[in-house]
């Protein structure tokens, strides 16, 4: 199975920064990589698909890169509404492994 | 307006049963695969099970393998799960979620509100 890593666990940072989250997976899913964002008590949403494409209706702040084994979410100046855990998932079998999360605290 | 709503979840002693059902609207449901999704208390997202548009095909994860099966009917626009053998470690949230493209295996594009499956004596 593909075991996906997300560094780092939580982040704190200031309205404004750019902040970056890792997500590392144990084997090639080739672009085959989402972010989701989820506030506590509600489901996730869906930022990002097939590593940098933009769901509709999510702010451009948002961007993702990467393929491979490596991809990167991009936040290019933080907002309060962004306070929430972010999760990578991979998605090259049905099997779709998601990260562990990454708590971003503003 | 695509909505999902998850329903069934209970309180179940552990080695009980359950069935949980999301009832589907808002688009052409047998086009689109679908996934059940759990959460545990203050924990991450784990992938458990997946079903393709016809329903002919299943996956799970191996952590529920043999225990969960995933179904659905396309006439009733409904998926389902049949828990057996419940572990406490099964306590989560229960997410039903639908693919984003059609024929597609993720990502999901939209979920529903989730249903609390409690395994506990």
């Amino acid at each position: 199975d593909i075991q996906m890593t997300q560094s780092p666990s939580t982040l704190s940072a200031s309205v404004g920064d750019r902040v970056t989250i890792t997500c590392r997976a144990s084997q090639s899913v080739s672009s085959w990589l989402a972010w989701y964002q989820q506030k506590p008590g509600k489901a996730p949403k869906l930022l990002i698909y097939e590593a940098s494409n933009l769901e509709s209706g999510v702010p451009s702040r948002f961007s993702g890169s990467g393929s491979g084994t490596e991809f990167t979410l991009t936040i290019s100046s933080l907002q309060p509404d962004d306070s929430a855990t972010y999760y990578c998932q991979q998605y090259n079998s049905y099997s779709g492994t998601f990260g562990q999360g990454t708590k971003v605290e503003i | 307006e695509v909505q999902l709503l998850e329903s069934g979840g209970d309180l179940v002693q552990p080695g009980g049963s359950l069935r949980l059902s999301c009832a589907a609207s808002g688009f052409t449901f047998s086009n689109y695969a679908m996934s059940w999704v759990r959460q545990a208390p203050g924990k991450g997202l784990e992938w458990v099970s997946a079903v393709t548009a016809s329903g002919s095909y299943t996956y799970y994860a191996d952590s529920v393998k043999g225990r969960f099966t995933i179904s659905r009917d396309n006439s009733k626009n409904t998926l389902y799960v049949q828990m057996s053998s419940l572990r406490v470690e099964d306590t989560a949230v229960y997410y039903c979620a639908k693919v984003r493209v059609p024929f597609s295996t993720a990502p999901f594009d939209y979920w529903g509100q989730g249903t609390l499956v409690t395994v506990s004596s």
